[in-house]
């Protein structure tokens, strides 16, 4: 079945900085790829989506690009913010309730 | 935003005793979802509904049932809670039209099983 992997945390980043989050799935056909955020405390909301190969999602500075030949959606910011600071869940289509399949989430930390 | 309400938000229980979540969605979506949050697992998906009275069991289903009555409530019981079900518990929606997979979410509701 499908599958996502994403990249250990925490993470913990200087205000400023740039920001990389891996993430590389396992999938038959073409799925939807995901990024949502949770910052503290609160429930899950969407990042950004890419629905088909070559596709660009972005959203608030954040980008991520859906690599059908890397099987990748990197989550990608030039310069995050504290505010910025949350976890990050990768995840794709493709679960057999029609659900979406997540990664485990990597926890950032920004620092002023 | 897909007007998600869960219920209650934070529960301390003892073990042995029978709890109930609550999702409550205003947005007439189809199907609902409910997760379990746990470090280390990410999300994990417990039970799901495809309309009324419509449900199945997701990969962490034991120990939990679910009902839903009506199109708008989702309920997630635990009949004889366990520490093991100490976690933050999502619920999601999804509608008809939504041809992309993305799913809304709850504020999560979190159990300590004492």
């Amino acid at each position: 079945g499908n599958s996502v992997t994403q990249m250990e945390g925490p993470v913990t980043l200087s205000e400023e900085a740039f920001l990389t989050i891996n993430c590389t799935y396992t999938a038959t056909g073409y799925p939807s790829l995901f990024w949502y955020v949770q910052y503290p405390g609160e429930g899950l909301q969407l990042l950004l989506k890419a629905t088909k190969a070559d596709d660009k999602g972005s959203n608030k500075g954040f980008e991520a690009t859906y690599r059908k030949e890397t099987t990748s959606f990197h989550l990608e910011k030039g310069s995050v913010q504290v505010s910025d600071s949350a976890v990050y869940f990768c995840a794709l289509t493709g679960g057999s309730q029609g659900n979406l399949i997540f990664g485990k989430g990597t926890k950032l930390s920004v620092k002023p | 935003d897909a007007g998600i309400t869960q219920s209650p938000r934070h529960k301390v229980t003892e073990t042995g005793t029978p709890v109930t979540l609550r999702c409550h969605q205003t947005e007439n979506h189809r199907y609902m979802y409910w997760y379990r949050q746990d470090p280390g697992h990410g999300l994990r998906l417990i039970h799901y509904s495809y309309g009324v009275k419509d449900t199945d069991k997701g990969e962490v289903s034991d120990g939990y049932s679910v009902s839903r009555s009506k199109t708008e409530d989702f309920l997630l019981t635990l009949e004889s809670a366990t520490s093991s079900q100490t976690s933050v518990y999502f619920c999601a929606t999804k509608g008809l039209a939504e041809n992309t997979g993305e799913l809304f979410f709850g504020e999560g509701s979190r159990l300590t099983v004492l």
